[in-house]
């Protein structure tokens, strides 16, 4: 089993609609999250991070953590053709490295 | 842009060769992460340089290698191509604890295609 978990997609979805995207982990010593957007030939940016459980939101992004059942959320409203990305979640194992889902290929269609 | 720049972006090796790629860091970040990323994959951590020393390792074999150098940019070298190394290589600077927050500034990776 992976520690981070992601369905690969792709997720099409119309402009202007909410967009959930979800990640599952096993390791309960995570305690950071983050989510990278990854468009096609680029290398991932950070979007967002968060500690523990909780909601965080920035602008039309907002990042969601359930500790209790492992699942990791991050919800874009208002969708843009400009959203469409790949979209990463990742939690650190150590000082060092990121562990990283799959990734969701999401696609807004205009 | 990220500061983060890689060379080359694109390559094509034969099984058996070896290859370097290189990754000039973001201006102030002395920490460099390398990952490899294949297709349809989230990336895979291989090693982490800080003051020109190796300061964490992913599980890969000794015949991936690296290093850094004062002005911390950085280079990843791969002994006897195997055609499973096909993949985005991804270098990323940082700031020592800057792990927590995910502050990682991506280059846009060399595209590896071992033939």
């Amino acid at each position: 089993q992976k520690e981070v978990e992601q369905d690969p997609g792709p997720l099409s979805v119309p402009e202007g609609a909410i967009v959930s995207l979800n990640c599952t982990y096993s390791n309960s010593a995570f305690q950071y999250f983050m989510w990278y957007r990854q468009y096609s030939r680029k290398g991932p940016e950070l979007l967002m991070y968060t500690y523990s459980s909780g909601n965080k939101e920035d602008g039309r992004f907002t990042a969601q953590v359930d500790k209790s059942s492992k699942y990791i959320s991050l919800f874009i409203r208002d969708s843009q053709p400009s959203d469409s990305a790949t979209y990463l979640c990742a939690s650190p194992h150590s000082n060092y490295q990121l562990i990283w889902g799959a990734g969701t290929k999401l696609i807004i269609k205009p | 842009e990220t500061g983060v720049t890689q060379s080359p972006t694109h390559l094509i090796k034969t099984r058996g060769q070896q290859v370097t790629l290189r990754c000039s860091s973001q201006s102030g970040h002395n920490t460099v992460s390398w990952y490899q990323q294949a297709l349809g994959q989230g990336p895979q951590f291989i090693f982490q340089y800080y003051r020109e020393e190796e300061n964490g390792r992913g599980n890969f074999p000794p015949r991936f290698s690296g290093l850094q150098f004062p002005n911390y940019s950085s280079e990843l070298n791969v002994n006897a191509l195997e055609l499973d190394d096909s993949a985005l290589y991804l270098c990323a600077s940082s700031l020592v604890g800057g792990m927590n927050t995910g502050e990682l500034f991506f280059g846009e990776g060399s595209r590896l295609t071992v033939l």
